[in-house]
């Protein structure tokens, strides 16, 4: 089963615009991750923000979380065509902790 | 980083036969991987966690008789999916928890293997 909820589905951008996806969850966590997609291929971990923290930055990337409201949000700043793929947000993954991903978020970035 | 490899990237195979999947960590010993599958424009799915030595865990609704899963090393987790049927085509994926002493475990994911079943 999904623990989290992303949206929007697919989100087409112009290059240099930013990027905004959120992510909903379910239980209480410890921890919340973003991963990348390229179509096609493996996965690619972008960042992680713990229970505690409410923001986090790297690079062009910016993740916040609201546990009030089980919700998380990864911005990229100043898109390019290389961002296009598919982003999940995912919930546990230390120790024996199953991660679990989220519906996902097709990015297309528009050259 | 910590370099996972699936192999084959790309299987295609008749109805009926069995396909066995390899995730090996190259770089580090995984007492535990997981194998997920994802059906075209889906997310990723949990099938079951396979722990070296002993057997996989699997998820609700996930076959263990469909979905062989062996660890039979600290490097190396096979999944083989029996009698395959169409239905079975999918993107398999692996990933391998480095568990480091005092330090937090991180997953690495392999590339992913693309089976297609006529």
């Amino acid at each position: 089963s999904q623990q989290g909820e992303e949206d929007p589905q697919a989100l087409s951008i112009q290059e240099g615009e930013n990027a905004t996806m959120n992510c909903s969850y379910k239980t209480s966590i410890n921890n919340l991750q973003w991963y990348r997609q390229n179509s096609g291929r493996g996965l690619v971990h972008l960042i992680l923000i713990r229970s505690n923290e409410r923001e986090k930055h790297s690079g062009r990337l910016r993740v916040t979380l609201d546990t009030s409201k089980k919700s998380s949000s990864l911005l990229i700043t100043a898109s390019r065509a290389a961002d296009t793929a598919s982003y999940f947000c995912a919930t546990g993954g230390f120790g024996n902790e199953k991660l679990t991903f989220g519906t996902g978020t097709r990015l297309t970035i528009i050259p | 980083g910590a370099v996972v490899s699936q192999h084959p990237s790309w299987v295609i195979c008749k109805s009926g036969t069995s396909v066995k999947i390899e995730c090996r960590s190259l770089d580090f010993q995984a007492t535990t991987m997981f194998w997920y599958r994802q059906f075209p424009k889906q997310s990723l799915m949990l099938m079951a966690t396979s722990n070296e030595g002993s057997k996989a865990t699997y998820e609700q609704g996930v076959e263990k008789d469909k979905f062989l899963i062996n660890h039979a090393s600290l490097t190396l987790s096979t999944l083989t999916v029996t009698s395959a049927h169409p239905e079975d085509s999918s993107f398999y994926i692996c990933s391998a928890l480095w568990a480091r002493r005092g330090r937090t475990g991180e997953l690495f994911f392999g590339e992913g293997s693309r089976l297609t079943v006529l």
